[in-house]
């Protein structure tokens, strides 16, 4: 069965430090998408992508980077961690069209100290 | 504004009760229209898609009012397993999806 997957599940880092969270979707998706989730915000688009080389900017895109070198893989990079990026990470995919479902990720929950 | 709008809630309601959820977006060039559940410490999952006509699924009926921008949820006879949080999400232009608060509701005995 296709799938979406995040690694590392759980993480801890120290203020500063670069962290990159993976995300590997085997849907075959061109649509990607990296969310971040905390209390009182709901889910905020961070960066996405429609397809190998293209990034797009999200609502909540400062201090984040993402690439795409492939179909399957949309990496998010912390470049230099900040304990207001402490929160439970999602990425998504999905299909061609606006009507589409999204499916997501089991979610990694990022903690800087 | 926020772009999508939801009543955080909490919703406390009885098993076998009826709840009605409501949603209103800012942008009116939105293209389509979902419902998606979250359970705690959960991945969110797609519930249904909300068309303009109004669609049905077993106990769960979605609106949508295009011109006052407003999209609404109906779960009839509340089971405890419906305890989750319940996010209204707007595709405007592309496919990014955004996402509202979300509502909680919690379905006692």
């Amino acid at each position: 069965d296709a799938e979406i997957t995040q690694s590392p599940r759980h993480k801890i880092i120290e203020t500063g430090r670069q962290v990159t969270l993976a995300c590997h979707q085997t849907w075959n998706h061109n649509n990607m998408f990296w969310y971040r989730q905390d209390l009182g915000h709901g889910l905020r688009l961070i960066h996405y992508s429609y397809g190998v080389h293209d990034t797009n900017k999200g609502e909540v895109s400062d201090g984040y980077s993402v690439s795409r070198s492939n179909t399957e893989d949309l990496p998010l990079t912390l470049e230099s961690a900040a304990s207001s990026q402490t929160s439970v990470y999602f990425c998504a995919s999905r299909g061609a069209g606006t009507d589409t479902e999204a499916f997501f990720g089991q979610g990694t929950r990022l903690t800087v100290v | 504004r926020k772009e999508v709008e939801q009543d955080p809630g909490p919703f406390n309601v009885p098993e076998g009760a009826t709840v009605a959820f409501n949603c209103t977006y800012s942008n009116s060039a939105s293209q389509s229209f979902f419902w998606y559940r979250q359970d705690c410490r959960k991945e969110p999952k797609l519930l249904m898609s909300v068309y303009s006509s109004g669609n049905e699924d077993g106990r769960f009926t979605a609106q949508l009012n295009r011109a006052s921008q407003y999209i609404s949820l109906l779960i009839r006879d509340s089971k405890l397993s419906d305890s989750a949080t319940y996010l209204c999400v707007v595709n405007q232009a592309g496919t990014a999806l955004i996402f509202g608060k979300g509502t909680t509701l919690s379905v006692s005995s």
